[in-house]
């Protein structure tokens, strides 16, 4: 089946660094979509991208769709304590909405 | 608005028994709604599909008499976990789907079978 193959695992940074995370997948996807999930709550979406090639700003958040639509980047500018949590990306599968989600990657903010 | 609640958030059974997780979008008819399972530090895995009025469409390797899915109305979908065990225990994850697709992600229910 797809698979969603996202790095890093994990990030520890100062706060005001800028954090970098990537999702890679050998489908192509119709939509990627990035989300936030802090402990013990259920994911919240940051950002969601819809055309190849795009490339989309929210807030501190930037996101690219890759132009052959099998990867996707996420940036975080000027990082802050409640940046802190497991970013996801996830790619949409079918007409149905059905998402596939990656790993997650684990960011820590230290002061 | 787009939210999506889930009741309830933490739940303690004992093992046999059934327990019955409600998710509800509170603002907007769901088309869709989706039951997820996240294991500790682990990413979300779809379980089913389920579309209002009908049967849920289950993921390959879970089991449909295990955990049942009931969409009943445009704003509620509940997710029974029939006779859990302790390998049950797990954060429960549902997730709306409107018209549009995109997603909204209820709060989650951690289950923990004793």
């Amino acid at each position: 089946g797809q698979q969603l193959n996202q790095s890093p695992q994990s990030m520890f940074i100062q706060e005001g660094e800028d954090v970098s995370m990537n999702c890679t997948s050998s489908s192509i996807f119709n939509t990627w979509l990035w989300y936030k999930q802090d402990p013990g709550e259920g994911p919240v979406l940051l950002i969601a991208l819809y055309k190849a090639g795009e490339l989309t700003s929210n807030g501190r958040l930037t996101a690219q769709f890759g132009i052959t639509r099998k990867d996707s980047f996420l940036n975080i500018s000027a990082s802050i304590p409640s940046d802190v949590g497991i970013y996801f990306c996830a790619g949409e599968t079918d007409s149905w909405g059905k998402l596939q989600f990656g790993a997650g990657t684990q960011v820590v903010v230290t002061p | 608005g787009a939210v999506v609640s889930q009741h309830p958030s933490r739940v303690i059974c004992k093992s046999g028994t059934s327990v019955k997780i409600e998710c509800r979008s509170l603002d907007f008819q769901a088309t869709t709604m989706f039951w997820y399972r996240q294991f500790p530090k682990k990413s979300l895995m779809l379980m089913a599909t389920s579309n209002e009025g009908s049967k849920a469409t289950y993921e390959q390797g879970v089991e449909k008499d295990k955990f049942l899915i009931n969409h009943a109305s445009l704003t509620l979908s509940t997710l029974t976990v029939t006779s859990a065990h302790p390998e049950d225990s797990s954060f429960y994850i549902c997730s709306a789907s409107d018209r549009s697709y995109e997603q909204y992600f209820g709060p989650g229910t951690r289950l923990t079978v004793t």
